[in-house]
């Protein structure tokens, strides 16, 4: 069975850092692009950026607005996809998904939510 | 960056009906459309990919229709379980977009 479990989120001040991971398990890891959704509640989806398998070309896409705070990394030796963002602002409150594939999102975490307020 | 426009924005109907979603592509993305379900409190969940390919597991009472610029999801025989949000995605191009989802409510 496939599973995805973000951790990470919690309570940050505008300005600071937050690392979310996600844990993956039931698929091989290594073979599949992985991508980041976040939703404000009650809201639309919106796509953070997606992280290609090391065999196609490991490379990353952001959506333009979050290019240079937002960066997508994986440990494909563990298994685990992360998201690393900086300069946190009030509109990045949002619960974040990680999602199997980089075009087709196959297979959602439950979430964890971000909340950046003073 | 393609603008994804659905409608309704909600709509209700009983148990059995027949209910239409209609996903309005800012420009032709061919076939690459997806649909998700959000049910509440939960993540979203993949109905449907290019357009109109069942994902595995997924009822046969939901179907997804369209090329180009215009998409529809198709629910015949609506049933409770179906209460959620329904989202259109395209990914002809980068940076993938949702559009602004249909919240389905069942009389």
């Amino acid at each position: 069975e496939v599973q995805l479990v973000e951790s990470g989120g919690g309570l940050v001040k505008p300005g600071g850092s937050l690392r979310l991971s996600c844990a993956v398990s039931g698929f091989n890891f290594g073979k599949v692009w992985m991508s980041w959704v976040r939703q404000v509640p009650g809201k639309g989806l919106e796509w953070i950026g997606r992280l290609k398998r090391e065999s196609y070309d490991g490379t990353e896409d952001y959506a333009a607005p979050l290019k240079g705070r937002f960066t997508l990394s994986r440990d494909d030796s563990k298994d685990i996809l992360y998201l690393q963002m900086s300069s946190l602002q009030t509109e990045d409150t949002a619960v974040y998904y990680c999602v199997t594939g980089g075009n087709t999102l196959g297979n959602w975490g439950p979430g964890t939510l971000v909340t950046v307020s003073s | 960056d393609i603008q994804m426009t659905q409608s309704p924005s909600s709509l209700s109907a009983s148990v059995g009906d027949r209910v239409t979603i209609t996903c309005q592509a800012s420009q032709d993305i061919r076939n690459y459309l997806n649909w998700y379900q959000q049910k509440p409190g939960k993540a979203p969940k993949l109905l449907i990919f290019d357009a109109s390919n069942l994902e595995t597991g997924v009822p046969p009472r939901f179907s997804g229709g369209g090329s180009g610029t215009h998409f529809t999801l198709t629910i015949t025989s609506l049933k409770p379980e179906d209460l959620a949000t329904y989202f259109c995605q395209q990914y002809d191009n980068l940076p993938l977009t949702f559009g602004g989802g249909t919240k389905v409510e069942v009389k």
